[in-house]
């Protein structure tokens, strides 16, 4: 059973446009969202992460946004760069280092 | 944060056979993990693997197929053992550091013919 639900599967976004990705979860014991960021090749790194205490996180061109009665959060990419297409991981946490990790986004940045 | 280092990058390897893939630690760390991320695919959590216990196992993995040694807070191997083609994958390493951030190694791509 699939407890992080991750939309969606790809996208195509022109250079200078907005990057959405939503995640939904289901175990209210969550309590750590982390957004990775996986280029080719490489290992996921940490984008970006939020605990529920807040609604937004916000850095640089990153945000994440957070509606805790909903279960839902998403990733926010402004001002969308050719370099940041990659494949986008949701994940959620609680009580443990062992994150649950979405299905991934496949995000292509057209210049 | 922690800097991760695996070794091999990537092989290629005859069915029937194993592969010991290593991961290198630049600090001393807890709890270190391994995934397989099988192509366009998540992540899949094979094993926990603490310094000074036996690794703990995911559902559908079992020791005898992926043995793990954690001979010290700096490193971790991953053995892939009697290999076939549904092997082929991703291996990451990662470990826990801090208040729970995951930070992940460059990955082991492996291809079993």
């Amino acid at each position: 059973q699939q407890q992080v639900k991750q939309s969606p599967q790809s996208l195509i976004v022109q250079k200078g446009g907005i990057s959405i990705i939503n995640c939904a979860y289901e175990n209210t014991a969550f309590d750590y969202f982390p957004w990775y960021q996986q280029f080719p090749g490489k290992g996921p790194a940490l984008l970006i992460a939020i605990r529920p205490d807040v609604s937004e996180k916000k850095e640089g061109r990153f945000t994440i946004s957070f509606n805790k009665s909903a279960k839902q959060f998403s990733l926010h990419i402004m001002d969308s760069q050719p370099g940041d297409s990659a494949t986008y991981f949701c994940a959620a946490r609680g009580g443990s280092y062992i994150p649950t990790f979405g299905r991934g986004t496949s995000l292509i940045v057209h210049p | 944060s922690a800097v991760i280092s695996q070794k091999p990058s990537r092989d290629i390897c005859q069915r029937g056979t194993s592969l010991t893939i290593q991961c290198q630690v630049d600090s001393q760390v807890t709890m270190m993990f391994w995934y397989r991320q099988q192509p366009g695919q998540s992540l899949t959590l094979i094993a926990t693997a603490n310094q000074g216990s036996e690794a703990t196992y995911e559902s559908g993995f079992v020791i005898d197929k992926f043995p793990i040694s954690r001979p010290n807070l700096t490193f971790s191997t991953l053995t892939v053992s009697n290999m076939s083609p549904e092997d082929s994958s991703i291996y990451l390493c990662s470990v826990g550091v801090g208040d729970g951030e995951q930070f992940f190694g460059p990955g082991t791509r492996l291809t079993v013919l």
